[in-house]
């Protein structure tokens, strides 16, 4: 089966600095990856998507200069959280699909800002 | 918009069977899936819907109907293990991006 990796799995920041998280499809060409966001107790909240090369699409109410997203190869995509705040942490899901309709996704990244 | 509607908090019984229900508004769909999260962790991949009808894989099986926007999770002989979030998730734009409902906590009791 398809196999996502994200890294890292948790991180811990000061406030004001920044972070980055990887996501990788190991066996398989991303056309599409998926950045989530999931508070506790809730449902993914949907961040932004994005495509091979191109700039990523952000969901409504996501600040795309505080989200990083970059996605340079069909195996990489990486999301940036620029100047963390404490509201920031957050458990951080990839989800990356080829041309099936199922997406696979990464482990997630808790995320804790202090 | 979408809109994705899923109860919130069921409860059962070990052996038993469950049904957790899924309605949605959506414009452009293609398909509807069913994820099972345990807490602290990734979704993964229970069913995947696009036609009408029944899916079954093993003690899990999926219905969907288009014209109804209406899905269900079946679970039978319940386990304490599948006590975990359920999470509906529709199909549906150009990018084919993947919106999800709020969750369904189901605890499995002894």
């Amino acid at each position: 089966g398809a196999v996502v990796s994200q890294h890292p799995s948790w991180v811990i920041c000061k406030s004001g600095t920044s972070v980055k998280i990887e996501c990788r499809s190991l066996d398989f060409q991303a056309t599409t990856m998926f950045w989530y966001r999931q508070f506790p107790k809730q449902s993914l909240m949907l961040m932004a998507t994005s495509n091979e090369g191109s700039k990523a699409t952000y969901e409504q109410g996501v600040e795309k200069d505080k989200f990083l997203i970059n996605h340079a190869s069909l195996t990489l995509s990486t999301l940036t959280v620029t100047s963390a705040h404490p509201e920031d942490s957050s458990f951080y899901i990839c989800s990356a699909r080829e041309v099936r309709p199922e997406a696979f996704f990464g482990q997630g990244t808790r995320l804790t800002v202090v | 918009g979408q809109n994705i509607d899923q109860p919130t908090e069921m409860t059962a019984t070990e052996g038993a069977i469950v049904q957790i229900n899924c309605t949605y508004q959506t414009s452009g769909f293609n398909g509807l899936f069913w994820y099972q999260q345990h807490a602290g962790e990734a979704p993964t991949f229970l069913s995947y819907n696009v036609l009408d009808g029944l899916e079954e894989k093993g003690r899990f099986s999926s219905f969907l109907s288009r014209s109804k926007g209406y899905s269900y999770l079946l679970l039978k002989e319940l386990q304490m293990k599948d006590s975990a979030s359920y999470l509906c998730a529709v199909v549906s734009g150009s990018a084919r991006q993947l919106t999800f409902g709020s969750g369904t906590q189901l605890t499995v009791l002894p």
